[in-house]
């Protein structure tokens, strides 16, 4: 079964740091663009950033953009998000997310079931 | 960026109703725009794919059409298990966005 799993979410203060990770399972991982979505309680849904399947290229929300970082460790099946300085607004359930098809940045196929980051004092 | 909007915001409709929920993109998304479903406490689901394309394991009620800026999905004949918020999401240019939502409860 195609799999994803986060973990790492949790209450963070404003202006500190958390890691969260997403392990994959069930498939080739080194095949498929990987992304982040997050949203906030109560709102939609926000694209945060991708990771190219070779770990060549990221692209951010300009909203994060010089905060968040994406990586991925393909011999460890595993995707990443390094978020600094973190901010009241970025309180939300982050989903890790794979693309449909192998090598193409598309629609979102397989989903995690998230992990929640609480920004507060 | 591409912005996208959805309408209506909210819908209420009855089991057998055939609904009609409009997204439209702030500049040309081609081709490029999927639509997912998401209930409460869970992750969305991928309904359909680069505008018409129906996932595997979608059930036919389901259908997508448009280009360009304006898109469709529609639902041909509820049931029960379709009531949820559904999100249009274009992956032609980054960053990609999706549009705010509609949510579709019971009447």
């Amino acid at each position: 079964e195609e799999q994803l799993v986060e973990s790492g979410g949790g209450l963070v203060q404003p202006g500190g740091s958390l890691r969260l990770s997403c392990a994959a399972s069930g498939f080739t991982f080194t095949n498929y663009w990987m992304t982040w979505v997050r949203q906030a309680p109560g709102k939609g849904l926000e694209w945060v950033g991708n990771i190219k399947h070779d770990g060549s290229e990221q692209y951010y929300v300009d909203s994060v953009k010089g905060r968040f970082t994406i990586s991925r460790d393909n011999a460890k099946n595993s995707l990443y998000l390094q978020l600094n300085s973190l901010r009241a607004e970025d309180t939300a359930v982050y989903y890790c997310a794979r693309a449909l098809l192998r090598y193409f940045d598309d629609a979102f196929h397989i989903w995690g079931q998230g992990t929640m980051v609480t920004v507060s004092s | 960026d591409i912005q996208m909007t959805q309408s209506p915001s909210s819908l209420s409709a009855s089991v057998g109703d055939r609904v009609t929920i409009t997204c439209r993109a702030s500049q040309s998304a081609s081709s490029y725009l999927n639509w997912y479903q998401q209930k409460p406490g869970n992750a969305p689901r991928l309904l359909i794919y680069t505008s018409s394309t129906l996932q595997s394991g979608v059930p036919s009620r389901f259908s997508g059409s448009g280009s360009g800026t304006d898109f469709t999905l529609t639902i041909s004949s509820l049931q029960p298990e379709d009531f949820a918020t559904y999100y249009c999401q274009q992956s032609y240019s980054t960053p990609r966005t999706f549009g705010q939502g509609t949510k579709l409860e019971i009447k």
